[in-house]
């Protein structure tokens, strides 16, 4: 089974400024099948990239996709005040999709 | 405009079963995977099982095989997910959500289930 970690676990940062979370993968990840989630306070999850870096319909090109192998980002270029929130990389493997752990982009 | 609506959550006793449902419109349900997912109070979103389009293939988390059954049916675009031999640690907001098979575009407001 792969262990997906995501680091950090809560990223203190102001609007305006850029965000880089990490999700690395305790085996190679085919980059089809990673996807991140951003998932706020008492809502649904709201898928945001599939295949590592496509952005699913809707998706603002402030949120990037990115990496291969064990080791991929997800940047926001610059944070508005909508994006604070908790997200989520997710994997899929051998008829079982995992998540990380998750990472809480707060309000500095 | 895709909607899925679950129903069917509430207060069950350890060994209980419920059937949860998922009612869905704004796209063509026979053709989607559908999947069902949950979320413990305070923790991270965990996937629990899937089923495609037409229902022929089932997969289901470790923790909820045997246990729990996805099912659906195309003529009432409705997705379930029967549950049995509840235990606490089932507890959760459930789910449910469509796309491909190895990931969901949409999501419902989810259902509680709480097993107590």
């Amino acid at each position: 089974e792969i262990v997906l970690t995501q680091s950090p676990g809560t990223l203190s940062l102001s609007p305006g400024e850029r965000a880089a979370l990490s999700c690395g993968a305790s085996q190679t990840v085919i980059n089809s099948y990673l996807a991140w989630y951003q998932q706020k306070p008492g809502q649904a999850p709201r898928l945001l990239i599939y295949g590592a870096s496509s952005r699913a319909t809707g998706i603002p090109d402030r949120f990037s996709g990115s990496g291969s192998g064990t080791d991929f980002t997800l940047t926001i270029s610059r944070l508005e005040p909508e994006d604070f929130a908790v997200y989520y990389c997710q994997h899929y493997r051998n008829s079982s999709l995992t998540f990380g752990g998750g990472t809480t982009v707060e309000i500095k | 405009e895709v909607q899925l609506v679950e129903s069917g959550g509430g207060l069950v006793q350890p060994g209980g079963s419920l059937r949860l449902s998922c009612a869905a419109s704004g796209f063509t349900f026979g053709t989607s995977w559908m999947h069902w997912f949950r979320q413990a109070p305070g923790k991270g979103l965990v996937w629990v099982s899937r089923i495609n389009s037409d229902g022929s293939n089932t997969n289901y988390a470790d923790s909820v095989k045997g246990r729990f059954t996805i099912s659906r049916d195309n003529a009432k675009n409705t997705l379930y997910l029967q549950m049995n031999s509840l235990r606490a640690e089932d507890t959760a907001v459930y789910y449910c959500a469509r796309g491909r098979s190895y990931y969901s575009e949409s999501w419902g407001q989810g259902t509680l289930v709480t097993v107590s």
